[in-house]
């Protein structure tokens, strides 16, 4: 089965940084990525799919890029809702499996 | 609106069996396949399970396999998961989630969305 992981387990960022996520696949999954934010008390959500397809509905400032083992989830200029975990998915595969997530939170 | 609405969850000994159940409205849900996804306590998310949309093919992980079963009513939009056999670990929020991938032949393209709120799983002495 795939393995993946994720770079940083967490950081600490401010209200209109720019903040970087790296997700990296133990073998090659092409573009066949997702990405979700989950706050506590909420469903998760899907930002990303197809590793750089925006969902609809999520702003712009959410973007994500790779393909083949290395994916990268961007947020710039931070905002209050946009602390959280973040997950990656891999999505071309049962089980499809998640990385161990990254928790943003305010520095 | 696409609104998922699980329940069935509760307190179970180990050992005991539960079923959940996702009541669906807002699409057509024999079209689309479903999953079953769980977050136990201060862990991450965790796939449990998946059905196509007819209901035909199913998928477990490892964990769950033997122990779980994933089934699904079309006339009722509803998905439904018996559980038996729960351990300890099982303690979890089950989330039911559409799936906008196929299944059959083979599943790609299985990325989850929307999820529903869940229900929780705690399965204790």
């Amino acid at each position: 089965d795939v393995q993946m992981t994720q770079s940083p387990s967490s950081v600490s960022a401010s209200v209109g940084d720019r903040v970087t996520i790296t997700c990296r696949a133990s073998q090659d999954i092409s573009d066949w990525l997702a990405w979700y934010q989950h706050k506590p008390g909420e469903p998760p959500r899907l930002l990303i799919y197809a590793a750089s397809t925006l969902q609809s509905g999520v702003p712009s400032r959410f973007s994500g890029s790779g393909s083949g083992t290395d994916f990268t989830l961007t947020i710039t200029n931070l905002q209050p809702e946009d602390f959280a975990t973040y997950y990656c998915q891999q999505a071309n595969s049962f089980p499809p499996p998640f990385g161990p997530g990254t928790k943003v939170d305010i520095k | 609106d696409v609104q998922l609405v699980e329940s069935g969850g509760g307190l179970v000994h180990p050992g005991g069996s539960l079923r959940l159940s996702c009541e669906v409205s807002g699409f057509i849900f024999s079209r689309f396949g479903m999953s079953w996804l769980r977050q136990a306590p201060g862990k991450g998310l965790e796939w449990v399970s998946g059905i196509s949309g007819n209901g035909d093919v199913t998928y477990y992980a490892d964990s769950v396999k033997g122990r779980f079963t994933i089934s699904r009513d079309n006339s009722k939009n509803t998905l439904f998961l018996q559980m038996n056999s729960l351990r300890a670990d099982d303690t979890a929020v089950y989330h039911c989630a559409k799936d906008w991938g196929i299944v059959v032949p083979v599943p790609m393209g299985n990325w989850f969305d929307p999820w529903g709120q869940g229900t929780l799983v705690t399965v204790s002495s």
